[in-house]
């Protein structure tokens, strides 16, 4: 089974630090994807990667960057953060580029609070 | 664009009782459909999917859930429910041979409450 990894469960920042959240896979995944979680909006797409040094914009991607320096791993990047950010982020990651998204699989996720 | 829409918010339901999970989809194109649930604490796990074929689709945990082309419709669906089931249902859509990647389009989720 594919394995999704996120470094952290939860996390406490403060507003305006430079916030980094880690996920890592360990299959040979291609794709990689960056959500956010809120109450009632479901899941929305900050950022995905189809391959290594590729980035693509989601639906809400401000104020938000990521880092895919290595096929196995995505980083988020808040780079001044704000309580607006402040949400249950999801990592995920799916099959082969052009093949719709045969089944995901998502990390456990980090609850970040920003105070 | 996609776009999801789950018609209900929360659902509770008495241990042993059916439940319905409704979701409705906007696309231009033919589309694949996915189910997913997270229970507390947890990510998401896939229930199940629809790619093409046979309309009814058998996931895990004895859901299924009927794909309507002419409704755009993916409506979920259990006969009894366990206190188990207790948790949150995402419906997701996803265009296929899409060939700058692929994504998934979210609906904004369904809690399912299980009462004894």
């Amino acid at each position: 089974d594919v394995k999704v990894t996120q470094s952290s469960r939860y996390l406490v920042k403060r507003t305006g630090e430079k916030v980094f959240l880690e996920c890592v896979q360990d299959m040979d995944h291609e794709n990689m994807f960056w959500y956010r979680q809120d109450p009632g909006l479901g899941l929305r797409l900050i950022y995905f990667s189809y391959d290594v040094k590729m980035k693509e914009k989601g639906d809400i991607p401000e104020g938000y960057s990521v880092s895919r320096e290595k096929k196995e791993r995505f980083s988020l990047i808040l780079e001044s953060a704000s309580t607006n950010q402040t949400s249950m982020y999801l990592c995920a990651t799916g099959g082969l580029r052009g093949q719709g998204a045969l089944g995901y699989t998502f990390g456990s996720g980090t609850r970040l609070t920003v105070v | 664009a996609q776009s999801v829409t789950q018609l209900d918010s929360q659902v509770p339901v008495f241990e042993e009782a059916p439940v319905e999970l409704r979701c409705n989809y906007s696309s231009s194109v033919s589309v694949y459909l996915f189910w997913y649930v997270q229970y507390p604490n947890q990510g998401l796990q896939l229930l199940l999917k629809y790619l093409s074929g046979s309309t009814l689709v058998k996931g895990i945990n004895g859901f299924e859930a009927e794909f309507n082309k002419s409704q755009t419709s993916f409506h979920l669906r259990k006969p009894s429910v366990h206190i188990s089931d207790t948790a949150e249902y995402f419906c997701a859509v996803s265009e296929p041979l899409k060939a700058a990647g692929n994504k998934l389009t979210f609906g904004g989720g369904t809690r399912v409450l299980v009462k004894p």
